[in-house]
């Protein structure tokens, strides 16, 4: 069965300073992976996802995630947090073999401070 | 243009009451879903339809029903609400692509209140 792990429940970062949300993963065959975004009372927004070819992966509002396929991560990444992105943050997995769900982590609440 | 639409936003209701949540997309997807967020904030999928025909269905009570009248729309009906049942509850679309690859877009969810 496919599994999504975000170890941390809560990230604070200082604006301005690079951030990093941990994502690791566990499928039977190939992953797809996705990186969502929700805000306070909305739905969820894509950022990114991982099907094959470049390990890195570029989104949204400059978010970038790394596929590792030896340490099955997919930590999510931006070079320098805005306020603007506190929010919660969920990575989500799908295994390439099979009509399988997508299924996702706990989510990890970012918190950037001014 | 709103690409995932839900009504209502927020739904009260007394226990044992049956309730409906309609969803509408206008992206021309062919695939929808329900997906459950509880008080923790996680998320889990309740039911996935391919073109009205239903393809996932998790373990959910008999309770909830999803209807597809159409491809654009996926309504869900819960009978006999219980408290238990007090969530936010998230339709979704993605475009028909095999695989499994295809990107799923949210509306902004539900907010059901069982008192």
């Amino acid at each position: 069965a496919q599994s999504v792990a975000q170890p941390e429940d809560q990230v604070n970062v200082a604006e301005g300073n690079p951030l990093t949300v941990k994502c690791t993963y566990s499928v039977s065959g190939n992953p797809y992976l996705f990186w969502y975004v929700q805000y306070p009372n909305r739905g969820l927004q894509f950022l990114l996802k991982y099907i094959t070819g470049d390990n890195l992966v570029k989104g949204s509002y400059g978010f970038e995630a790394e596929f590792n396929k030896s340490q099955t991560s997919f930590h999510l990444k931006k070079p320098s947090a805005l306020v603007s992105d506190s929010a919660l943050y969920f990575c989500a997995v799908r295994d390439s073999r099979g009509n399988t769900p997508l299924v996702f982590g706990k989510g990890t609440r970012l918190s950037v401070i001014a | 243009d709103t690409a995932v639409s839900q009504t209502p936003k927020y739904l009260v209701t007394q226990m044992g009451n049956d309730k409906s949540i309609k969803c509408e997309q206008n992206l021309g997807h062919d695939t929808m879903y329900w997906y459950k967020q509880d008080s923790k904030k996680f998320l889990k999928i309740m039911f996935s339809y391919n073109n009205k025909e239903l393809i996932i269905n998790e373990t959910v009570p008999n309770r909830f029903s999803p209807k597809s009248p159409d491809k654009a729309h996926l309504n869900l009906h819960i009978n006999s609400l219980e408290l238990g049942d007090s969530a936010v509850y998230f339709c979704a679309s993605s475009p028909l692509t095999s695989g499994g690859t295809d990107t799923q877009y949210f509306g902004p969810g539900t907010r059901l209140t069982v008192l």
